[in-house]
């Protein structure tokens, strides 16, 4: 089984920042992560698939790194609709296993 | 665009069984390029993956809730369905169905999930 470690847990940006969350693999997953957006009480929203690549529809302000065990979600030039809990999934092997979440704050 | 909405009972007494349904609108559950996954997070806890169902029946389940889960479909209906049995305190989450590429990629539509309570 792969365990993700998402950090941070919680993170508040003013608009105009630059965040970047974290997600380290216990195993190798090649470029098999997720990220996605979920606001409170709506369904999640897949922002990046495959590592790197963004999800068509979805601002380019958003970005995603990393290849095995290191990957991280960056957010550009943060906006106050961009406050929401971010989390990765790793689809690289069985059971599937998602990181514990980051709740992002926007002052 | 695919839209999955979860119902069914909010409060299951231990010791029962937990049913709930995704109602799949946009999209078939009949179509072969998809899974039909459930997915729950407990309050407080993460994300963890129940299991999947594919058009034809076949299923794939999360070896730690295996033996307590089935997973069915129903393709008359546009449906898909969990069942989970003999449920505890631990098993109180928000569900959440998902649809994943069958070329296993990942969710790409999840529904808004339910809150599913275990208590007497």
């Amino acid at each position: 089984e792969t365990t993700l470690t998402q950090s941070p847990a919680f993170m508040s940006a003013t608009p105009g920042d630059k965040v970047n969350i974290s997600c380290k693999a216990s195993q190798d997953i090649d470029d098999d992560m997720n990220w996605y957006q979920q606001k409170p009480g709506e369904a999640a929203i897949f922002i990046i698939q495959e590592a790197t690549t963004l999800v068509p529809g979805i601002p380019p302000r958003f970005s995603g790194s990393g290849y095995g065990t290191d990957f991280t979600l960056t957010i550009n030039n943060i906006e106050s609709e961009d406050a929401a809990y971010y989390f990765c999934l790793q689809h690289d092997n069985f059971p599937y296993s998602f990181g514990q979440g980051t709740k992002l704050e926007i002052k | 665009q695919v839209q999955l909405q979860e119902s069914g009972p909010g409060l299951v007494k231990p010791s029962e069984t937990l049913s709930l349904t995704c109602t799949v609108s946009g999209g078939s559950v009949s179509s072969g390029s998809y899974y039909w996954s459930w997915i729950r997070q407990p309050p407080g806890k993460g994300l963890e993956w129940i299991g999947y169902i594919y058009y034809s029946g076949s299923t794939n389940y999360n070896p730690s809730l295996k033996s307590r889960v089935t997973i069915s479909v129903d393709t008359s209906k546009n449906q898909f369905s969990l069942k989970l049995s003999s449920v505890t305190a631990a098993d109180t989450a928000v569900y959440y169905c998902a649809q994943e590429s069958k070329y296993g990629s990942g969710f790409n539509y999840w529904g808004q999930g339910t809150l599913v309570t275990v208590s007497s």
